[in-house]
C-alpha cells in the first residue's frame, strides 16, 4: 500500500523538551514538506526538502529542525525554542506540484 | 508572500443542495489544487488543475482553472452529509520557480456543514 505515514497520531510532551515527529513515504517522491495547522486556520509551511541531504526553511522555521538522510524519511524536531508548539503537524510529499498528505500528528505541550 | 483569498469562509446547506466555493490570487498561478480535510485527519486531494481554462470533474465535484490564471472554483452537486469538512484550495505561483519547486500557497479553507 503506497502512502505517507506519520507517527505517532497523538504526542504529549512537557514544556522545554525537544520532540521528533516521524514522516515516512513509499511513493518514491523526491520532495517532502512539513506544515503546521492551528485551529480554524490554513496550513503554514515549516520546512521542505526537494532532494536527499538538502532542505530549505519555509515561512515559520524558527524553533524547528529537520533532516533528510533518506528519500523515504523526513523527520521534524520541535525544539524547546519553539514558543508555541501545540498544534497539528502535517507531512506531505510530491512529485511535481501535486502534494499528498499524511494523517497528521497532534502535538500537545503541557 | 503569496496570498490566496478563499471564499466563503463557511457554508451551511441542506442535503441535496449544490455548493460553490472559489479562490482568487493576486498573482498568476501555474497549478491549482483542491483538498478536503476531515477533522483530525490530513487533507485529501480532490482535483488537480494544470492548465488555464481546464475543467475537471471527480464524481459530484467539478473544478475549473480560471482563464486569467488568478482564480479557481470548486462546485459540489447534490451535497450529502459526508461532504462535511474543510475544503482548501492551493496553488503554485509562476513566481515560485527555481528553488521553490513544488512550494504551494494555501487558502484559509471553507468549512462546509450539510444538514440532513
Amino acid at each position: 500500500d503506497g502512502g505517507i505515514t506519520q507517527s505517532p497520531k497523538y504526542l504529549f510532551r512537557k514544556e522545554g523538551q525537544n520532540v521528533t515527529l516521524s514522516c515516512e513515504q513509499n511513493l518514491n517522491h523526491d520532495a517532502m514538506y512539513w506544515y503546521r495547522q492551528d485551529p480554524g486556520q490554513g496550513l503554514r509551511l515549516i520546512y521542505y526538502s526537494q532532494i536527499v541531504n538538502d532542505f530549505q526553511k519555509g515561512d515559520i522555521a524558527e524553533g524547528y529542525s529537520v533532516s533528510r538522510e533518506k528519500k523515504e524519511s523526513f523527520p521534524l524536531t520541535v525544539t524547546s525554542a519553539q514558543k508555541n508548539p501545540t498544534a497539528f503537524y502535517l507531512c506531505a510529499s510530491s512529485m511535481g506540484d501535486t502534494q499528498y498528505f499524511g494523517p497528521g500528528t497532534r502535538l500537545t505541550v503541557l | 508572500g503569496q496570498q490566496l483569498n478563499q471564499s466563503p469562509q463557511s457554508m451551511f446547506i441542506q442535503e441535496g443542495e449544490d455548493v460553490s466555493m472559489n479562490c482568487t490570487s493576486s498573482s498568476i498561478f501555474n497549478t491549482w489544487l483542491w483538498y478536503k480535510q476531515d477533522p483530525g485527519e490530513g487533507p485529501v486531494l480532490l482535483i488537480a488543475l494544470y492548465k488555464a481554462g481546464e475543467l475537471t470533474s471527480n464524481g459530484r465535484l467539478t473544478a475549473q482553472f480560471g482563464i486569467t490564471r488568478k482564480d479557481s472554483f470548486l462546485n459540489i452537486s447534490a451535497s450529502i452529509p459526508s461532504d462535511v469538512g474543510i475544503y482548501f484550495c492551493a496553488g503554485r505561483s509562476v513566481n515560485a520557480g527555481g528553488t521553490s519547486y513544488g512550494k504551494l500557497t494555501f487558502g484559509q479553507g471553507t468549512i462546509l456543514t450539510v444538514h440532513p
